[in-house]
């Protein structure tokens, strides 16, 4: 059962460099999600999306882009990756108003 | 205003005891879902228990029980017969009607002590 995949799962970049975070579910589930998580600390949400064919920003949509290609992927684009964006990013995906399934996080250095 | 509190930073518990985590959440909203995540080191997020605005009965999930307190918009989380396993991070989190998206906590550091 492949559930969540992010990839990649480690990725150092230099500031200004863009790069893109896939995700893909294969649970057949309507929303999926990024959030970031810093040192230390809960998960923020950077964008979700409800349903194909739809995003919303989240708390901290700032710097990102995403890209709801299909029911099973979300993508999260930085344009121009900052120092501030070192971060661990997980995809989430759900059903309505059921519990989240999370990926295995990708860990984001920007130098 | 913070939508999702957890005061406690860290904690110790010793190896076979019960520990609390707290968690106190805001929301106007009258129907609403207040789940737990567990985060050990290795870094993925595991669900643990979940609770409806509207569940009359306090959720339990074998170790694990939610001490909802509605009127004091709170959900601690109970955790009976602690194991080594059970270190970890904590995190609280709040799913309200206005959308299907979950608000997390700052989390709680547990440490179990043999």
């Amino acid at each position: 059962n492949a559930g969540v995949t992010q990839t990649p799962k480690f990725q150092v970049l230099k500031t200004g460099q863009s790069m893109t975070l896939q995700c893909a579910q294969d649970m057949n589930h309507n929303s999926m999600y990024w959030y970031r998580q810093d040192p230390g600390m809960g998960l923020r949400l950077i964008y979700y999306s409800a349903s194909e064919g739809t995003t919303d920003k989240g708390e901290v949509p700032n710097g990102y882009n995403v890209s709801r290609l299909n029911k099973r992927e979300f993508s999260l684009r930085l344009e121009s990756a900052a120092p501030s964006q070192t971060s661990v990013y997980f995809c989430a995906s759900n059903l309505a108003n059921e519990k989240l399934f999370f990926g295995s996080g990708t860990q984001l250095s920007v130098l | 205003a913070q939508k999702i509190t957890q005061t406690q930073p860290g904690m110790f518990v010793q190896e076979k005891e019960a520990v609390t985590l707290d968690c106190t959440y805001d929301t106007s909203d009258p129907s609403y879902g207040l789940f737990w995540y567990k985060q050990p080191s290795s870094g993925e997020m595991i669900f643990l228990i979940y609770q409806g605005s509207y569940d009359q009965q306090n959720a339990t999930e074998g170790r694990y029980s939610l001490n909802f307190q509605k009127a004091r918009k709170s959900a601690n989380l109970v955790i009976s017969a602690s194991q080594l396993g059970d270190s970890a991070m904590y995190f609280c989190a709040m799913r309200e009607a206005a959308g299907n998206k979950l608000t997390f906590g700052g989390g709680t550091r547990v440490l179990v002590k043999p």
